[in-house]
């Protein structure tokens, strides 16, 4: 199974573009690439999803170079709001369906 | 709503004193999960389960057990609570997506502490 490494923190002040790597050296062919957002507290919450090249939706980015080795999640324009743990996810393929692994995550600190 | 829930949201108990945390969703989802997590370690997956009566062990079993009965229903057991097993727990459940991926929703958390 895939895991995954990310920094441990981030800062980030509002109105800026965050971008959070991902490593995942031993992604499989079928792995797909998932990001989750966690407040204190709470569970975690679905960001985005991709397989390869770029996906965006209404609240970030996914670029995944061709190699699939690594990943960055973009938050466009933060606010304090954003401030949680972010997850890099590999897996969650219907081949893949046995195991998710989440790691540590990145905490991300956006100040004022 | 759809939605995940969790119950009890806090539990203190003894050690050895069987306790069961319930899970349930609305959302018709055939896959479901629990996840433990504890600080500097992240979610670590307990068990899952693809579907009724279906069910396998994830990253840390040891000293839980789950049914799946039902398909909204996934209770986690703890036949024998012991202090290592103080965390916070989460269940989750998902769907195939489209894209033929899953896309997993969360429990609010319970937090359970065994003196």
């Amino acid at each position: 199974l895939a895991k995954t490494t990310q920094p441990i923190s981030m800062d980030s002040y509002e109105g800026q573009e965050v971008n959070i790597t991902c490593s995942h050296n031993n992604i499989a062919t079928n792995d797909y690439i998932t990001w989750y957002q966690q407040f204190p507290s709470q569970g975690p919450r679905f960001i985005i999803q991709g397989y390869k090249t770029k996906v965006t939706n209404e609240v970030a980015s996914l670029f995944i170079p061709a190699d699939r080795k690594s990943s960055t999640l973009s938050l466009p324009r933060v606010s304090l709001s954003d401030t949680a743990v972010y997850y890099c996810l590999v897996g969650e393929g219907r081949a893949n369906f046995n195991k998710f692994y989440f790691g540590s995550g990145t905490k991300l600190n956006v100040k004022p | 709503e759809a939605q995940v829930t969790q119950n009890p949201r806090y539990l203190i108990t003894v050690t050895g004193k069987k306790l069961t945390v319930t899970c349930s969703q609305n959302m018709n989802h055939e896959y479901m999960s629990w996840y433990r997590q504890d600080p500097g370690l992240g979610l670590r997956q307990i068990y899952y389960s693809m579907n009724v009566e279906v069910t396998d062990k994830g990253d840390v079993p040891e000293g839980y057990k789950v049914s799946r009965k039902e398909k909204r229903n996934f209770p986690l057991i703890l036949e024998s609570p012991s202090p290592n097993q103080t965390s916070l727990y989460f269940c989750a459940s998902s769907f195939l997506t489209s894209g033929d991926s899953y896309e997993q929703y969360f429990g609010p958390g319970t937090r359970l502490t065994v003196t």
